[in-house]
């Protein structure tokens, strides 16, 4: 693991609550990558940020989803008002540039589970 | 559109024997990289291989190679000398230039090892 850090790595909430998931990149990392793995498949991209700009969130449900990336502090995924569908692990890789760099490194996820 | 391709769900294969992961690739790019992660019933994502298009040789890493035929659209990570740890679910990915850490992931395939 090339030190992405995300937390918390389980969280439950009811259905209607807030959930916030944090990723820390790795050192002088200023790309972001959030996926999401559904029971029983493989990840999913959601949305890509560079510091303080949303670059492509193609993959991320219209509603009640959202993700920043600040000057300062972690990259933080956010689910408002979640739902029993939105049950699932949720990864955060970073990268230095857009460029092809070789090995990409997660972080070791963070399970949501909604009652 | 870019998609990979798992055919097996399942794979059994005895402690010390070697094995082949099929994962086939479809995309118009020339220039692309090609991944493989494990991930074992813990849940983390474990980078394993990457094999970018233009690289002559196929990548090593260890007991892990990944089999690159270009032509074919085929990247089969191949484990040499299996191991009981090695039982996981390995999940084949892909990437496209210039696109940092935005990759399109298989299905995956559960390997099981026998001792």
């Amino acid at each position: 693991n090339a030190g992405v850090m995300q937390n918390p790595r389980h969280l439950v909430r009811r259905r209607g609550q807030e959930a916030r998931l944090r990723c820390s990149p790795v050192k002088g990392h200023s790309h972001v990558y959030w996926y999401r793995q559904l029971p029983e498949e493989g990840l999913k991209f959601m949305v890509y940020l560079q510091k303080e700009n949303i670059i492509d969130e193609s993959g991320m449900p219209k509603e009640r989803f959202s993700a920043e990336f600040p000057k300062e502090g972690p990259s933080i995924l956010r689910i408002q008002q979640v739902v029993r569908g939105d049950s699932a692990a949720y990864f955060c890789a970073s990268s230095p540039s857009s460029l092809n760099t070789g090995e990409l490194f997660f972080g070791e996820g963070s399970r949501l589970t909604v009652l | 559109a870019q998609k990979i391709t798992q055919t097996q769900p399942g794979m059994f294969v005895q402690e010390k024997e070697a094995v082949t992961l099929d994962c086939t690739y479809d995309t118009s790019d020339q220039s692309y990289g090609l991944f493989w992660y494990k991930q074992p019933s813990s849940g983390e994502m474990i980078f394993l291989i990457y094999q970018g298009s233009y690289d002559e040789q196929n990548a090593t890493e260890g007991r892990y190679s990944l089999n690159f035929q270009k032509a074919r659209k085929s990247a089969n990570l191949v484990i040499s000398a299996s191991q009981l740890g090695d039982s996981a679910m390995y999940f084949c990915a892909m990437r496209k230039n210039n696109q940092g850490g935005k990759l399109i992931f298989g299905q995956g395939t559960e390997l099981s090892v026998k001792p």
